[in-house]
């Protein structure tokens, strides 16, 4: 079965600064895709960022960035520029197994913003 | 466009009490995921609509919990008698197709057993 590790249940970052959420998974799969979500106090869950595991190119978005060393199953979430609203528990994701087209998530990584 | 919907947000119940939840997927979206979250843990599946067909349960309680999804469309996942362990926030999601594309996640219902 697949497994996600998230090692950090917590971070803090200045405003402004950079963070870096680390995450682990296990899959047989060959291609698949990779997710960071965020889960603010509201509980609404936001799809931050999307890795394609056949894509050597790390995916970004704004000032979100991934680095994805697929032989190591490591796939790391960066915040650049940290704002207030990027408080929230982050989840790392990866699909269940084969043919089951639903996500695993780890246990999420409580990020703090200080002003 | 609407975002996936649930009701009710809250629900306190006492145990061996029966409950439902309900959901409305995004327009369009033909796969539908009930998901269970505990206190501080990720979600975890407990089942996958495709269409109107329950496709993949193998982690649904069935002794306890049931589901449906009439139409296609909007879905009602139910617990009957409810348990202490069973409090958490339940979330739908819903998605065009496929697992390489994004799953939207409504607000979920946090239930509490008392």
């Amino acid at each position: 079965a697949q497994t996600v590790t998230q090692s950090q249940p917590e971070m803090s970052v200045q405003e402004a600064e950079t963070v870096t959420l680390s995450c682990t998974y296990d899959t047989s799969e060959s291609d698949y895709y990779l997710f960071w979500y965020k889960q603010p106090p509201s509980r609404q869950m936001i799809l931050v960022i999307r890795q394609e595991a056949y894509k050597q190119q790390n995916a970004t978005e704004n000032r979100f960035s991934v680095n994805f060393q697929k032989a190591a199953k490591s796939f790391s979430l960066k915040i650049s520029d940290s704002q207030l609203g990027d408080a929230a528990m982050y989840f790392c994701a990866c699909p269940m197994d084969t043919g089951r087209r639903a996500l695993t998530f780890g246990s999420g990584t409580r990020l703090q913003v200080q002003p | 466009e609407a975002g996936v919907v649930q009701s009710p947000r809250y629900k306190i119940i006492e145990k061996k009490q029966p409950v439902a939840f309900w959901c409305n997927p995004i327009s369009g979206h033909n796969t539908l995921y009930w998901y269970r979250q505990n206190l501080g843990q990720g979600p975890e599946l407990l089942i996958r609509y495709e269409n109107e067909e329950a496709v993949d349960d193998s982690q649904l309680p069935k002794d306890r919990f049931s589901a449906e999804r009439l139409k296609g469309v909007d879905s009602t996942l139910k617990i009957q008698p409810a348990e202490l362990g069973d409090s958490a926030v339940y979330l739908c999601a819903s998605s065009t197709d496929g697992t390489y594309n994004e799953q939207f996640f409504g607000p979920g219902t946090r239930l509490t057993v008392l």
